[in-house]
């Protein structure tokens, strides 16, 4: 099985509207991270945003929240008044286990790729 | 401050040449992962290691592949014998122990000819 399921290969958004990226994420863990990576054009990983699986409030980054819902094992990506500057690839990721667990690894989706319209 | 540095970004090779990449972490960080993402797909785990250790390696192709962390100098992923197959994306990550989060350099891209 996936361990994270990203469904939207592509989504479009026009400038300064608001934007939802899908994940489902499959662990049998009750400790866990999830994150959301940003991937431009240029090819950098970029760290957006991170959800403990023991937060209870959905995480916020500036434009960037969090929807996480546990009993679904979902952790979409909300992206507020989007700019051009978002359009990019998006890889949902997950840590299981620990953080203090050496042997971690994180896996990711394949990624949404999200083209901001002016 | 500089942040994960991979070089080459780009690197071009023959099949049947040899590939190095090299990754100089996070000032600080004492733990690297190697991923590889190939075309249209998300990123693929491959190994993780500390100084002189390697801790998890099961994301690792069995032959051709190797990948080291000497106690001087950055983490090296070494690719014997390249095939067109082995043509991806290779990211190196850093973080503090017990971290949370990975910070990524910008990649090397492999082309095999």
């Amino acid at each position: 099985a996936q361990k994270i399921t990203q469904t939207q290969p592509g989504m479009f958004v026009q400038e300064k509207e608001a934007v939802t990226l899908d994940c489902t994420y499959d662990t049998s863990d009750q400790s866990y991270g999830l994150f959301w990576y940003k991937q431009p054009s240029s090819g950098e990983m970029i760290f957006l945003i991170y959800q403990g699986s023991y937060d209870e409030q959905n995480a916020t980054e500036g434009r960037y929240s969090l929807n996480f819902q546990k009993a679904r094992k979902s952790a979409n990506l909300v992206i507020s008044a989007s700019q051009l500057g978002d359009s990019a690839m998006y890889f949902c990721a997950m840590r299981e286990g620990p953080k203090w667990n050496t042997g971690n690894q994180f896996y990711f989706g394949t990624g949404t790729s999200l083209t901001v319209i002016p | 401050n500089a942040g994960v540095m991979q070089n080459p970004r780009h690197l071009v090779r023959r099949r049947g040449q040899e590939a190095r990449l090299r990754c100089s972490p996070m000032k600080g960080h004492s733990h690297v992962y190697w991923y590889r993402q190939l075309p249209e797909e998300g990123l693929k785990f491959m190994v993780y290691l500390q100084k002189e250790n390697i801790i998890d390696e099961s994301g690792m192709p069995k032959e051709r592949f190797s990948a080291e962390f000497p106690k001087e100098g950055p983490s090296i992923l070494r690719i014997q014998q390249v095939v067109r197959g082995d043509s991806a994306a290779y990211f190196c990550a850093s973080s503090v122990y017990g971290a949370n989060v990975l910070t990524f350099g910008a990649g090397s891209r492999l082309t095999v000819l």
